[in-house]
């Protein structure tokens, strides 16, 4: 079955950077993304990855991937107040017919001036 | 710019009330999706549709029903509103298509059910 989890919340100064991590079982071929939602809007995507890929990288954007333990990061370099949002982590499995996406939690990523 | 447009931002209805929720998108998308959003619970998918007249039931299904008579358009129906379903309500569209098929979101509907 398919289950995606993440940490609740991760607070950062401005200029550090963070690293926002997920786990999923799902073991078939699988698209994974990260999805950013701001205070009372809707989910924006922000980047994703094949499971046959190690790492994709988006200007301030780094996603890695470790196939063998399953988990997933989003790294969000010199991190600015306006990253403050929540980040989910979501897959899709491309072998078993399913259209939907399954989402983790969201991680509320705090950034602190 | 795909653009999933919720008709209402905000809604509050009583006890026992049917209610519509409407979503359209603009990039004859074949698949359409209802999630609702909770805290500490992520999205939960409800209903979706992979074309004209045609539906699936996602993860929590009770007590809503959908209707797509149009490709563009996908309707989630609250068939008698009770106060559990006061939540966060998303509509999401992809291209079935396109491998990786992206889902795009609209802003959601926050409804309080009184």
């Amino acid at each position: 079955g398919e289950d995606v989890e993440q940490s609740l919340f991760l607070s950062v100064r401005e200029g550090d950077s963070s690293v926002i991590n997920c786990t999923y079982t799902d073991s078939s071929s699988t698209y994974l993304y990260w999805y950013k939602q701001e205070p009372g809007a809707g989910l924006q995507l922000l980047t994703y990855i094949f499971s046959n890929m190690d790492m994709k990288q988006d200007q301030r954007l780094t996603v890695l991937l470790n196939k063998k333990d399953k988990h997933l990061s989003l790294r969000i370099a010199d991190t600015q107040t306006g990253d403050s949002a929540i980040y989910f982590c979501a897959e899709i499995p491309m072998d078993t017919g399913r259209r939907a996406l399954t989402f983790g939690s969201g991680t509320r990523l705090q950034v602190q001036p | 710019d795909v653009k999933v447009t919720q008709s209402s931002r905000y809604l509050v209805k009583r006890t026992g009330e049917k209610v519509f929720l409407e979503c359209v998108q603009d990039m004859d998308h074949e698949n359409m999706f209802w999630y609702r959003q909770d805290p500490g619970l992520g999205l939960r998918l409800i209903y979706f549709s992979y074309d004209v007249k045609m539906k699936e039931k996602g993860d929590i299904p009770e007590g809503y029903s959908v209707s797509r008579e149009k490709k563009e358009r996908f309707s989630l129906i609250l068939e008698s509103a009770s106060t559990n379903q006061t939540s966060m309500y998303l509509c999401a569209s992809s291209d079935s298509g396109v491998s990786n098929q992206p889902q795009h979101f609209g802003d959601g509907t926050r409804l309080s059910i009184l």
